[in-house]
Parts: C-alpha cells; sequence; structure tokens
C-alpha cells in the first residue's frame, strides 16, 4: 500500500531554474493538496485540488503552478526558483467532503534548496 | 476560521501519560478538531480526531470540553518515539468549497528516558 509518493526527496536548485516536483497517490482520493514547511513553522498551503482538472490558490501561492489531470497525480512546479522557496513540501490527500471528518495522508516530504 | 493555540513545548516522562493541551475558544459547531504530529524529518502523520464526545483509538484519546472550547490529547504511556510536534487543528475553509487543514507552530513533545 504505497498511499502518497513523493519524488524528489531531495533536490538543489539554482536560483532561476524550474522543476517539478511529483505527487502522486492510489488511494483514489478526490482531494490533493501541497503545503511547505519552513524551519519552525507549520505547514503552509500551497495549492489544493478537488477532483481532476479542478485546482485553487492556498494560503502561499505565489511561484508555484499545480495542475490535475489525472485523479493519482498532483504536480507542483517552480517556474522560476528564488531562494524564498527553499523548504520542506508535502504532499497530501484525502476522501471527499467529510460528513463525520476524515484523515489527511501525507507523503514523505521533499527537501528542496534553491541556492 | 478557528484558531487554535497550543504550548510551545512540553515534556513527558517516558511511561507516563502525556497530556497535551489546546484551546480553540472560536470552533464552529460543525468543525472538527484534529490531531496530527510530526516526527522530525517525516511528513505529519494523523493521530484522532472528534467533534464532541471524547474519542479513543489505539494511539490516543481526545477530551472535548464540553463547550468546545478547548481538548486535550492523552498519549497514555509516552515512549521515547513519541517525541514528535503535536498539531491541534481545526478545519477550516479556503477559497471555493474545499475545506482544508490549517496547521499553526504545535508543540513539541519531548519524552524524556
Amino acid at each position: 500500500n504505497a498511499g502518497v509518493t513523493q519524488t524528489p526527496k531531495f533536490q538543489v536548485l539554482k536560483t532561476g531554474q524550474s522543476m517539478t516536483l511529483q505527487c502522486a497517490q492510489d488511494m483514489n482520493h478526490e482531494y490533493m493538496s501541497w503545503y511547505r514547511q519552513d524551519p519552525g513553522m507549520g505547514l503552509r498551503l500551497i495549492h489544493y485540488s478537488v477532483g481532476a482538472g479542478i485546482t485553487d490558490q492556498g494560503e502561499v501561492p505565489n511561484g508555484y503552478n499545480v495542475s490535475r489531470s489525472t485523479t493519482e497525480d498532483f504536480p507542483l512546479r517552480l517556474l522560476s526558483a528564488a531562494p524564498s522557496q527553499t523548504s520542506v513540501y508535502f504532499c497530501a490527500s484525502r476522501t471527499g467532503e467529510p460528513i463525520s471528518g476524515n484523515t489527511i495522508y501525507f507523503g514523505e516530504g521533499s527537501w528542496l534548496t534553491v541556492v | 476560521d478557528a484558531k487554535t493555540t497550543q504550548p510551545t513545548s512540553m515534556d513527558c516522562a517516558e511511561g507516563r501519560a502525556a497530556n497535551l493541551p489546546c484551546n480553540h475558544s472560536t470552533i464552529s459547531g460543525n468543525e472538527y478538531v484534529y490531531w496530527y504530529r510530526q516526527i522530525h524529518s517525516q511528513g505529519p502523520q494523523y493521530i484522532i480526531h472528534g467533534l464532541k464526545n471524547n474519542e479513543t483509538n489505539e494511539m490516543a484519546s481526545l477530551i472535548i470540553t464540553e463547550d468546545r472550547k478547548s481538548s486535550t490529547l492523552i498519549l497514555p504511556h509516552a515512549t521515547l518515539r513519541d517525541t514528535a510536534v503535536y498539531y491541534c487543528i481545526v478545519r477550516t475553509r479556503s477559497s471555493g468549497s474545499a475545506r482544508q487543514l490549517t496547521f499553526g507552530s504545535g508543540t513539541q513533545l519531548t519524552v524524556l528516558p
């Protein structure tokens, strides 16, 4: 049972480079999201998706793009990396809108350093 | 959106109960309280959630006050592996119809040998 899989786990980028963080889930979850976590802080929502073809901005969306062409995949793109984007990134997924509440499943994280 | 307040850090002796408090005085009637934890360098892990009744599972117990303005996560017999940052979260609504989780800074629980 793979759950939520993120790749790569570690990446170093130069300022201005672009890259894509991959996220895949095998639980047929409708909702997927990307968070970033800076040292000593909680997670902040970047973008989220409520289903294939639908995405929306979270708390800190600037500098990031997402797409949701399939239920399983939710890649996060950095178009022109900046040092301020040095962070740990977590992808998460869950089932649909709850009546009784549901849990979120997180990936193991992707450590990104922009130099 | 309801926000939560947690102590920055707590210590607990190994084998003793760890009681982690959380204040959520602006919680609305249909919002759930969730607890997650994050062990260093790992993704957050779900622990437990509740609406207004006390809940218990294999990991922990959740005690929610009658007015729902605060809650306590109880780890009955803390072990060294329970050392982590514990997040108390109330479901929030972002733009559109989706409900997302807002993470605060959490409580760093250190279990001491």
